[in-house]
C-alpha cells in the first residue's frame, strides 16, 4: 500500500510569509507526528495527534507554530510570519503501534 | 529528560571493513530502542526495534543490541549501498509518545 506522502517536496517563501506543510498518513494509522531536522541534525519533535484526543503540542517551538489533523487523515503544519531560523526538513511520521513509518518530507527556504 | 547521543559523528569505511556504531542514552523508563537509516533528501527508514537488555536484531549485514545504557549497531562486510545517516531514537514506558532521536551517524562505504 501507500506509504506516508507529503506536499509540497520543496517549498521556498520570503521572511513573514505563511507557509502550510501538508501531510496523507497510512490509511488506517491513528496516530500522526510533525518533527523538524536541521541541516546535519537529528529530528526534533513538534506535535503529536492520536486519534480523537488532544494534541501533544509540547514540542512547538513558538506559537507561530501550529497543526491540524481532523480525526485520522490528513494533518497540515502551519508556520506563521516565518523567519529564517524555520528553514528546515520538516518530517510527517504515521504510526499504527510502535513503529514510526515516515514521509519524504517537506524541505522548507525561508530567504 | 531523555538523552539519546549518536558516536561516531561520520564513520568511513572500506567495503568488506566491519565495524559499529554506538547509541547511548537515558530515559526513565525505556519503552523501545529504535534504529533509523535516513538517506540524503528520504525521510527515516525503519531498521530495527528492540525493547529489552541482552536483546538482538539482524537484518542482512545488520546487527542491532542492546544493553541497560547504550546499543550498538554492528555492519558486517559492508557494501557501498549501505552508505547513509544511520539514526537511533527512544520511547518513554510513559508519558510523551514521540520518539526522541541522536544526532546520526553518517556512514561512508567505499568500494
Amino acid at each position: 500500500g501507500a506509504g506516508v506522502s507529503q506536499s509540497p517536496s520543496n517549498k521556498v517563501t520570503e521572511k513573514g510569509k505563511d507557509v502550510e506543510l501538508r501531510c496523507d498518513p497510512i490509511s488506517g494509522h491513528t496516530a500522526l507526528y510533525w518533527y523538524r531536522q536541521r541541516l546535519g541534525q537529528g529530528l526534533e519533535f513538534l506535535i503529536y495527534f492520536q486519534g480523537n484526543s488532544a494534541p501533544d503540542k509540547s514540542g512547538l517551538p513558538s506559537d507561530r507554530f501550529s497543526a491540524e489533523r481532523t480525526g485520522e487523515s490528513v494533518s497540515t503544519l502551519t508556520i506563521q510570519r516565518t523567519q529564517q531560523e524555520d528553514s528546515a526538513v520538516y518530517l510527517c511520521a504515521s504510526s499504527l503501534r510502535e513503529v514510526d513509518f515516515f514521509g519524504p518530507g517537506t524541505r522548507l527556504t525561508v530567504l | 529528560e531523555d538523552q539519546v547521543t549518536q558516536s561516531p559523528e561520520a564513520l568511513r569505511l572500506q567495503e568488506g571493513e566491519s565495524s559499529s556504531l554506538n547509541c547511548s542514552y537515558t530515559v526513565s523508563g525505556l519503552r523501545g530502542l529504535f534504529w533509523y537509516r535516513q538517506d540524503p533528501g528520504k525521510g527515516p527508514e525503519f531498521l530495527f526495534t528492540l525493547y529489552s537488555a541482552g536483546e538482538e536484531k539482524e537484518k542482512e549485514r545488520l546487527k542491532a543490541t542492546l544493553t541497560k545504557k547504550e546499543s550498538f549497531l554492528h555492519i558486517t562486510a559492508p557494501k557501498p549501498e549501505d552508505s547513509a545517516t544511520y539514526l537511533c531514537a527512544v520511547r518513554h514506558y510513559t508519558g510523551r509518545r514521540a520518539l526522541t532521536f541522536g544526532s546520526g551517524t553518517r556512514l561512508q562505504v567505499q568500494p
